[in-house]
């Protein structure tokens, strides 16, 4: 069965700053890996994802993430954190057959001015 | 990419009651998907609707308690029924565009009283 882990429910990051949001994932075969981010009271919006090809894929607002299949890790980062960047970001990863996709506990993102 | 509503934005309702959540896609889909999410959480899947088969229930949900409607293939409906106060939640519809990557609405917010 496939499961996503996110192993940090929050992650504070002084703005400017490089900010990584981890994420790991297991999954028969090869994986589809996503990020999404919810901000308050709002719906979840697409960030990025990971079919196939280069292992860094780039994202919305300046987001990206690095597909590491020996470490099944899809870590979110961003070179330079701003304080709207404040959000719930969820990974999430779905089977090569598989209709649905399972998404992580969330981890809260604090960007400090 | 596409463009999800959500019908009501929030409710507030008494026990015993049911409570019909509309989702209205702007192009056709094949596949739409359930969630509910406690605010602050993850999401958890409650069904795949697929238009003119039944929906498919994950382990948990019961087609008695949420049942589903997919009449074509840019709307959905989930019933809530028969609600108790653990079934307060915000309750969101998504829609699979390509490869697996999926666009949310905006959610349902349910009280039960």
């Amino acid at each position: 069965a496939q499961s996503v882990a996110q192993p940090e429910d929050q992650v504070n990051v002084a703005e400017g700053n490089p900010l990584t949001v981890k994420c790991t994932y297991s999954v028969s075969g090869n994986p589809y890996l996503f990020w999404y981010v919810q901000y308050p009271n709002r719906g979840l919006q697409f960030l990025l994802k990971y079919i196939t090809g280069d292992n860094l894929v780039k994202g919305s607002y300046g987001f990206e993430a690095e597909f590491n299949k020996s470490q099944t890790s899809f870590h979110l980062k961003k070179p330079s954190a701003l304080v709207s960047d404040s959000a719930l970001y969820f990974c999430a990863v779905r089977g090569p057959r598989d209709d649905k996709i399972i998404f992580g506990k969330g981890t809260r993102l604090h960007i400090l001015p | 990419s596409a463009v999800i509503s959500q019908k009501p934005s929030r409710d507030i309702c008494q026990r015993g009651t049911s409570l019909t959540i509309q989702c209205q896609v702007d192009s056709q889909v094949t596949m739409m998907f359930w969630y509910r999410q406690q605010p602050g959480q993850s999401l958890t899947l409650i069904a795949t609707a697929n238009q003119g088969s039944e929906a498919t229930y994950e382990s948990g949900f019961v087609i008695d308690k949420f049942p589903i409607s997919r009449p074509n293939l840019t709307f959905s409906t989930l019933t809530v029924s028969n609600m108790s106060p653990e079934d307060s939640s915000i309750y969101l519809c998504s829609v699979e565009v390509t490869a697996g990557e999926q666009f949310f609405g905006p959610g349902t917010r349910l009280t039960v009283l």
